[in-house]
């Protein structure tokens, strides 16, 4: 079975420090991982992904994630937060099903920046 | 990426009737994937929309509930049937190119009393 973790429902923080939204996952070979934003009332939009290579991601607006195989995490971080980056957070993780590539999303995480 | 566009973007319904949602994409894509988000909660797949043959469901969802049509690699419809207040969901269609990312559509929202 594929799955992801994110422990934490909410994040705060303050505007201008750095912000981690935790990941953690589970699956057998090699884990293609991603993560997404939706901002209310919003679909989901791909921020960055993990497929192989550097275990540092740069994705969209600023937004970076870590691959740590031994920790089988995929933290998403930003070096100084914006109220704008207020919005729900999900990791997925790619597994496999007959027709092709299914996602499995985590529960999301709420991430809300304060001025 | 991908534009992808959904209609209706919402909607209010009565129970016992159904809703049969669009999904536009601007060019070919691959694959196209329908997703449930309930309130409060993640996404859940609901099927994959197969071009020219029958979709592939995921276990707990079947095609007589939500029955799905992918004529042409740029178009998909999901049809929510006999609809119930548990059926109240954000619907997402999603596509992907390149068989790895998947990009989403702005969602359908809705409600069903």
């Amino acid at each position: 079975a594929q799955s992801v973790a994110q422990p934490e429902d909410q994040v705060n923080v303050a505007e201008g420090n750095p912000l981690t939204v935790k990941c953690t996952y589970s699956v057998s070979g090699n884990p293609y991982l991603f993560w997404y934003v939706q901002y209310p009332n919003r679909g989901l939009q791909f921020l960055l992904k993990y497929i192989t290579g550097d275990n540092l991601v740069k994705g969209s607006y600023g937004f970076e994630a870590e691959f740590n195989k031994s920790q089988t995490s995929f933290h998403l971080k930003k070096p100084s937060a914006l109220v704008s980056d207020s919005a729900l957070y999900f990791c997925a993780v790619r597994a496999l099903n007959n027709a092709g590539n299914m996602l499995t999303f985590g529960g999301g995480t709420r991430l809300m920046v304060k001025p | 990426s991908a534009v992808i566009s959904q209609k209706p973007s919402r909607d209010i319904c009565q129970r016992g009737t159904s809703l049969t949602i669009q999904c536009q994409v601007d060019s070919q894509v691959t694959m196209m994937f329908w997703y449930r988000q309930q309130p409060g909660q993640s996404l859940t797949l609901i099927a994959t929309a197969n071009q020219g043959s029958e979709a592939t469901y995921e276990s707990g969802f079947v095609i007589d509930k939500f029955p799905i049509s992918r004529p042409n690699l740029t178009f998909s419809t999901l049809t929510v049937s006999n609809m119930s207040p548990e059926d109240s969901s954000i619907y997402l269609c999603s596509v992907s190119r390149d068989r790895e990312t998947q990009y989403f559509g702005p969602g359908t929202r809705l409600l069903v009393l």
